[in-house]
Parts: structure tokens; sequence; C-alpha cells
């Protein structure tokens, strides 16, 4: 039982370049969510899917994409990588028969220069 | 909207020394309460938490107690250990557009030194 799992750990991109941060969850999950980390801000939201079939934008949904594959799967993409997106991210999943506990990867260190 | 409010730190703490970390919030409704802990290089994990007013969440040695007269989750600790050295994130998980929304705080950096 992993629980959540990201990839990469690390990654360093260019302006301009395009990248796919993967989650994967094997709680049976249906809520999934993304967050970036960065000092002083705490965890803002960045999107989340309720369930399988659906995403919605969060806080800072900017410069971002998702797409929930299947139940496990939920991926966030960045077109177009800018320096104010050098962050720490976080997915995240959740669901009422765990208490609504949410449950949190290891997280992606992302710099782009 | 939902907030939480927490002090940033860094809290710098000697070894066996009280922990109080607070943690006021603003919600509608009926809130559940939870503090979660980030250790170095990790993702969050649940330290404890509250669902109904009154309730008090304990784990390793924490507790916090829901009071929805202060509208407060304050993070206790009698005798912290340097293992303690961590990022404490008070969080509040309330209905928010139809959905499970979970709000956090800024996180409160704590240091333990021997």
């Amino acid at each position: 039982n992993a629980g959540v799992t990201q990839t990469p750990k690390f990654q360093v991109l260019k302006t301009g370049q395009s990248m796919t941060l993967q989650c994967a969850q094997d709680m049976n999950h249906n809520s999934m969510y993304w967050y970036r980390q960065d000092p002083g801000m705490g965890l803002r939201l960045i999107y989340y899917s309720a369930s399988e079939g659906t995403t919605d934008k969060g806080e800072v949904p900017n410069g971002y994409n998702v797409s929930r594959l299947n139940k496990r799967e939920f991926s966030l993409r960045l077109e177009s990588a800018a320096p104010s997106q050098t962050s720490v991210y976080f997915c995240a999943s959740m669901d009422r028969p765990s208490g609504y506990e949410q449950y949190f990867g290891p997280g992606t260190r992302l710099t782009v220069t | 909207g939902n907030s939480v409010t927490q002090m940033e730190g860094p809290v710098t703490l000697s070894e066996e020394a009280f922990l109080t970390i607070n943690c006021t919030y603003t919600a509608t409704g009926y809130p559940s309460l939870f503090w979660y802990v980030q250790y170095p290089g990790e993702g969050l994990q649940l330290l404890l938490k509250a669902t109904k007013a009154d309730d008090k969440g304990s784990n390793k040695g924490f507790e916090a107690t829901y009071r929805k007269e202060t509208t407060s989750f304050h993070l206790e600790k009698g005798s912290v250990q340097v293992s303690d050295s961590a990022v404490y994130f008070c969080a509040l998980r309330g209905l928010s557009g139809g959905y499970q929304k979970v709000t956090f705080g800024i996180g409160t950096k704590l240091q333990v030194i021997p």
C-alpha cells in the first residue's frame, strides 16, 4: 500500500518549457488535489478533482492544466513554465471512508530558470 | 470564505520545553479541524484532528481542543523533543462550492535544540 506517489521528485526547467507532474493513489479515494507550497504562503490549492471525470479550479490555477486520467491518477501540466512557478508541488487525496483526512505525496521540487 | 491564522515562526525551544502554537479560524457552519506536520523533505501527514466543538484531538503527546466560542484550535505539547522539529500546519475542512475543501494556515516552523 504505497499511499500517494508523485513523480518526479525534482525537476529543473527553462522558461517556456513544458512538463507534466504525475500523481497516483492506491486508496480508492474519489477526491484528489494539487497544491503548491511557497515560503510564507502555506499551501495553495491549484486544482482539484472531486471525482473521476471532474476537475475544477482552485485558488491559483493560472498557468496550469490538469487531467483526471482515472480514479487513481491525477496529473498536473505546465504548458509554458515561468520562474513564478518555482515551488514545491504536492498531490493529495481524501474520501469519506478515511474520515476526510488528506493523504499527501512526498512532493515535487520544481525550479524554473 | 474560510480562513486559518497561525504564526509563521520559527519557534525555537529547548528540549523538554512546553510548546504552544496558536491557531484561530473563520468558517461558516461546523468545520472539522486538523493539525498536520511536515518533516524536512517530506509531504504533510495528519497529526491530530477534532470534528466537533469541545473535542480534543491527541497523538504522540500533542493535544488540541476545538473551541467554538473562541474559534481556536491551539496545539500543545508538554515536553518537546529534537525529533519534533518540523513545520506544523493548522487546517480546517468544510463544504465550499459543493465539495469538501481543506484550508491551510501558513505553517509554523518549530526548531527544538538539545
